[in-house]
């Protein structure tokens, strides 16, 4: 166990449903990132978080994805309007020099 | 675009050998390498980190690093069966933002 809480772990949604994914980082860790995951590749970098500002997005993060970091503690991912390609897994990961992955929330998309 | 490039492998070792595992990269700027483990359908672990050119040691495991070379790698001595996983390499590209960018993994199996 890193320190790093996801939830939910296992998600599955209809096409066109919204969906929203939490993450709680180690307590003393400032940066919090978002990676994706699909099968066979490694994680993806979506956004990240310095504190409660979001410093940089991929252009992977379409304009169906939002993420927030209230009061810089935990973080929520949103996807709206789900599509199929969206099945993934949703990596959290919190950061002091090195990076600490929660377990994932792993979506599927019916 | 920056890349990580990793053998998808499957790599297979008999248990007691040495495994190695091998990884470039494209940024020459890159400043910070990482060595995670994942298990099937877990998230990945990090084993190791790694800064300056040469080995790093921890255990079983050595990390070198060649930055000429653009070139990292992980070695596992005495490979155990609970080392069979797929093996990550990540490297921070934004030295400020720290993202990682990983290869896509090596699926390593160690025959008992």
């Amino acid at each position: 166990d890193t320190g790093v809480s996801q939830d939910p772990r296992h998600k599955i949604t209809k096409r066109g449903q919204n969906v929203t994914f939490r993450c709680d980082p180690i307590s003393e860790h400032n940066r919090l990132y978002w990676y994706r995951q699909t099968l066979g590749q490694g994680p993806e970098f979506l956004t990240y978080f310095q504190n409660e500002a979001q410093l940089e997005k991929s252009r992977l993060l379409s304009d169906r994805f939002s993420a927030e970091r209230p009061k810089g503690s935990f973080s929520t991912l949103e996807i709206q309007r789900t599509e199929q390609g969206d099945s993934a897994m949703y990596l959290c990961a919190s950061s002091g020099r090195t990076q600490y992955f929660g377990p994932g929330t792993r979506l599927l998309v019916l | 675009q920056k890349e990580v490039e990793q053998n998808s492998g499957p790599l297979s070792v008999p248990e007691g050998a040495i495994a190695s595992l091998n990884c470039t990269y494209s940024d020459r700027g890159s400043q910070s390498f990482f060595w995670y483990r994942q298990y099937s359908g877990k998230s990945p672990e990090l084993i190791m980190s790694i800064y300056s050119n040469g080995d790093k040691e921890d255990g079983r495991f050595t990390a070198q690093l060649n930055k000429a070379s653009q070139y990292v790698s992980l070695l596992i001595r005495d490979s155990q069966p609970s080392d069979s996983a797929t093996y990550l390499c990540a490297v921070n590209e934004d030295q400020g933002a720290q993202k990682l960018v990983f290869g896509q993994g090596t699926r390593l199996t160690i025959n008992p």
